[in-house]
């Protein structure tokens, strides 16, 4: 299909481990991203992954994807109350086209 | 930098109203994108530009829609006439212009049609 696809809310406890996933769809894609949407705001780049890389860790977060299910996922560590909001994966079709998943809002519980 | 600046932040407008919605984004930037957010259809991207030109347009729901960039400091995206909809919220993003750049998100405006 044309969805990138997420599941809708993600519920953890402060200091656990949060780790959400997403489905993509153009393998062809060559950069992944995850964005992060804080209430009433606009989103903004937290990071991204090149396609030929299976792996990257920046601080608290670790981007993992496997290629060949078209899999994404963004595990942060040690989550805060702070790191509630909605996450948006990404993939660029063509150049510059991004597609944004439909986010999952992750909820810390103190 | 102040960022990517849109105005206004909210609109309320009757079925039937022209609105304008208009995106100063960051200086140097050479891409510029529009996108909608609803809570039944996500994020979508409307339409992008590059160095003022229209790239992409695929996304334009309707002729009621239309977007321009007369230079590259300044975009506006019109609905006319507008119905209820349209009502979302509208995102206008710049970058730079390499393919792995960030894209910097305006804080929005929330159209609302009744």
């Amino acid at each position: 299909g044309e969805d990138v696809e997420q599941s809708l809310f993600l519920s953890v406890r402060e200091g656990d481990s949060s780790v959400i996933n997403c489905t993509y769809t153009d393998s062809s894609s060559t950069y992944l991203y995850w964005y992060k949407q804080e209430p009433g705001a606009g989103l903004q780049l937290l990071t991204y992954i090149f396609s030929n890389m299976d792996m990257k860790q920046d601080q608290r977060l670790t981007v993992l994807l496997n290629k060949k299910d078209k899999h994404l996922s963004l595990r942060i560590a040690d989550t805060q109350t702070g790191d509630s909001a909605i996450y948006f994966c990404a993939e660029m079709r063509g150049t510059y086209k991004y597609i944004f998943g439909t986010g999952t809002r992750l909820k810390v519980l103190a | 930098d102040a960022g990517v600046i849109q105005s206004p932040r909210h609109e309320v407008t009757e079925m039937g109203q022209e609105v304008t919605l208009r995106c100063k984004p960051i200086s140097g930037h050479d891409y510029l994108f529009w996108y909608r957010q609803t809570m039944m259809r996500g994020l979508e991207l409307l339409i992008y530009f590059n160095n003022n030109v229209p790239i992409d347009d695929s996304g334009m729901p309707e002729d009621r829609f239309s977007a321009k960039m007369p230079n590259a400091s300044f975009s506006t995206l019109k609905i006319q006439p507008s119905e209820p909809r349209d009502s979302a919220v509208y995102f206008c993003a710049s970058s730079v212009g390499q393919v792995s750049d960030e894209q910097f998100f305006g804080p929005g405006t929330r159209l609302t049609v009744l």
